[in-house]
């Protein structure tokens, strides 16, 4: 399973937009980058999942250059209420018996 | 919507006890996982179960295990409780290949 690097952790002042880059060098070719965000004492939430190129759903953006050994996600005109932590994800999801495999994840705080 | 609701929400147990932490979701999913997440870290794979039967472990000892039952909901049972074991402890779910997992609010688990 192909490991992730994120920094440990962010700030940002609301209504700014917000990139997390991703590391993963060792991809592989069935492999999908998703990523996840986690308030305290919750499970943790899908945000987007994409496998090259750029995907944007209602809260986020995700992009993926060529190569696929990193990605970036960005948030726009974060809020409080988006402070959390996110981790990036890689695997074959096309597998349904592959599991996550968390890292430590982005602790992103956003002030006011 | 997809509801996983995990029960206890909070735990309180004694070294060398047992626990059984309880997982259920509104809708059939195929896939239940196991996660056990310590504070500041990410949620660690221990197991998952396809169709009743276990078809992935994390490097977890025996001494946890788990069931799934005809209706989809699962247990995780941990004996000869450890201090270590003190932790988040999270169940996702998943209907099939590429699709997001969906994770309970978690059962915090304290020994002392």
């Amino acid at each position: 399973l192909a490991k992730t690097t994120q920094p440990i952790s962010m700030d940002s002042y609301e209504g700014q937009e917000v990139n997390i880059t991703c590391s993963h060098n060792n991809i592989a070719t069935n492999d999908y980058i998703t990523w996840y965000q986690q308030f305290p004492s919750q499970g943790p939430r899908f945000i987007i999942q994409g496998y090259k190129t750029k995907v944007t759903n209602e809260v986020a953006s995700l992009f993926i250059p060529a190569d696929r050994k990193s990605s970036t996600l960005s948030l726009p005109r974060v809020s409080l209420s988006d402070t959390a932590v996110y981790y990036c994800l890689v695997g074959d999801t096309n597998s349904g018996n592959t599991p996550l495999v968390f890292g430590k994840g982005t602790r992103l705080s956003v002030i006011a | 919507e997809t509801g996983v609701t995990q029960s206890p929400t909070h735990l309180i147990k004694t070294r060398g006890q047992q626990v059984t932490l309880r997982c259920s979701s509104q809708s059939g999913h195929n896939t239940v996982s196991w996660y056990q997440q310590a504070l500041g870290q990410g949620p660690q794979f221990i197991f998952q179960y396809y169709r009743e039967e276990e078809n992935g472990r994390g490097n977890f000892p025996p001494r946890f295990s788990g069931l799934q039952f005809p209706n989809y909901s699962s247990e995780l049972n941990v004996n000869a409780l450890e201090l270590d074991d003190s932790a988040l402890y999270l169940c996702a779910i998943r209907g099939g290949p590429n699709t997001e997992a969906f994770f309970g609010q978690g059962t915090r688990l304290t020994v002392v």
